[in-house]
């Protein structure tokens, strides 16, 4: 079983919408969580850290379940700016004390006029 | 700005030469991390390090090595380059702690 997965999509969707991605972790150790935005041919970069509590920023909405090893990601009002690759992140210790980061496939998410 | 930097944007290389990419952070992070990304099988964790000269396998580290000199450069070393290490590197780094990865802009490597 893959460490993080991820619904590949592509979700193609009106300007507008709301759209909402899922992601699950199979390691009960991990400790922290991100969702990372990737445009076509650059880096990945942060869009928002994932807290128990759940977290907004804007139009984005994270939320974390440890229960069920479950995080998600809702963006409101989806604008055309908004198409990427979102991919869900997980850190967990590694055996030597560092911070092991582990990648989802990523979700591909067009929003269309 | 937090700046990585990646050696080279794109590299073509012999099968079975020695490769050597190189990563360079200028926030003094002890963390780094060197990824691979391949379509539909996203960014797989190849060696990261925590420390200078403490590394740690990831989840793909056959045929790859690493090495940590000083703590702003990290290198990654193709033994021996095969044609399945075609793809594109990408190098990370970030604090100790639950913190936020910063990426170089990549290496694309295509062996011949």
């Amino acid at each position: 079983r893959k460490e993080v997965e991820q619904d590949p999509g592509p979700f193609n969707v009106p300007e507008g919408a709301t759209v909402a991605f899922n992601c699950t972790y199979s390691n009960s150790a991990s400790q922290s969580f991100f969702w990372y935005r990737q445009d076509c041919r650059k880096e990945p970069k942060l869009l928002m850290s994932v807290y128990s509590s759940g977290n907004e920023d804007g139009r984005f909405t994270a939320q974390l379940n440890r229960a069920s090893q479950y995080i998600s990601l809702l963006i409101r009002d989806s604008k055309l700016s908004d198409s990427a690759t979102y991919l869900c992140v997980v850190n967990k210790e590694g055996t030597g004390g560092g911070n092991k980061l582990t990648f989802g496939t990523g979700t591909q998410l067009k929003v269309e006029l | 700005d937090v700046k990585v930097t990646q050696s080279s944007r794109y590299l073509v290389k012999r099968t079975g030469e020695k490769v050597f990419l190189e990563c360079v952070q200028d926030m003094d992070h002890e963390n780094m991390f060197w990824y691979r990304q391949d379509p539909g099988l996203g960014l797989r964790l190849i060696y990261f390090s925590y420390d200078v000269k403490m590394k740690e396998k990831g989840d793909i580290p056959e045929g790859y090595s690493v090495s940590r000199e000083k703590k702003e450069r990290f290198s990654l070393i193709l033994e021996s380059a095969s044609t399945n290490q075609t793809s594109m590197y990408l190098c990370a780094s970030s604090f100790r702690g639950m913190t936020e990865a910063f990426f170089g802009q990549g290496t694309r490597l295509t062996v011949v």
